[in-house]
């Protein structure tokens, strides 16, 4: 199946900009999710981007794709403690959508005061 | 409140001890599926159902059933727990599997057998 990839941790100072990495391995078009898992709840999704695009952009989230190198990135500007949380990296193929998604592994934001 | 619900939220059992983890969504979706979360494997799919009466195998479907008689639930049935279960559970909904949609998910429910 999919692969997608994503560094464990990440540790960031209150009001610098975070980004969170990930890769993947599907070749054909795709769309690509960001989740936001806080502590003791559900995902909740934030913001997805199409593999034909190369950047998305919505309030202090900004979404990059790299689509030579199947890397998405998730910039987080203004950094608040309101952001620690798990982020979860997705995609799911053109055809069978939410069928086949594939989830990272997570990346987990500690933000410090 | 549009919500998807599940139980139990903590749950201790047994090896061998039949357990159904129940989900109910008050959205009225189509798409219900099951994922387990596992440190350092993220989440990965159970099972899935497109409608009513029609269930699917996701990637990890061993030791588990579901079923879809109604359109709002969708249970997952440990027959036989083992250890190896232990996990956070979690169930989503989705109108339909369009990638543009979105995966609403419960709160998740904790699972340990012993």
């Amino acid at each position: 199946g999919e692969d997608v990839e994503q560094s464990l941790f990440l540790s960031v100072r209150e009001g610098d900009s975070s980004v969170i990495n990930c890769t993947y391995t599907d070749s054909s078009s795709t769309y690509l999710y960001w989740y936001k898992q806080e502590p003791g709840a559900g995902l909740q999704l934030l913001t997805y981007i199409f593999s034909n695009m190369d950047m998305k952009q919505d309030q202090r989230l900004t979404v990059l794709l790299n689509k030579k190198d199947k890397h998405l990135s998730l910039r987080i500007a203004d950094t608040q403690t309101g952001d620690s949380a798990i982020y979860f990296c997705a995609e799911t193929p053109l055809e069978g959508g939410y069928q086949k998604v594939t989830f990272g592994t997570g990346t987990k934001l500690q933000v410090i005061p | 409140e549009a919500q998807v619900t599940q139980n139990p939220r903590y749950l201790i059992t047994v090896t061998g001890k039949k357990l159904t983890v129940t989900c109910s969504q008050n959205m009225n979706h189509e798409y219900m599926s099951w994922y387990r979360q596992d440190p350092g494997l993220g989440l990965r799919q159970i099972y899935y159902s497109m409608n009513v009466e029609v269930t699917d195998k996701g990637d990890v479907p061993e030791g588990y059933k579901v079923s879809r008689k109604e359109k709002r639930n969708f249970p997952l049935i440990l027959e036989s727990p083992s250890p190896n279960q232990t996990s956070l559970y979690f169930c989503a909904s989705s109108v339909d599997t369009t990638n543009t949609g979105e995966l609403f998910f419960g709160e998740g429910s904790r699972l340990t057998v012993l």
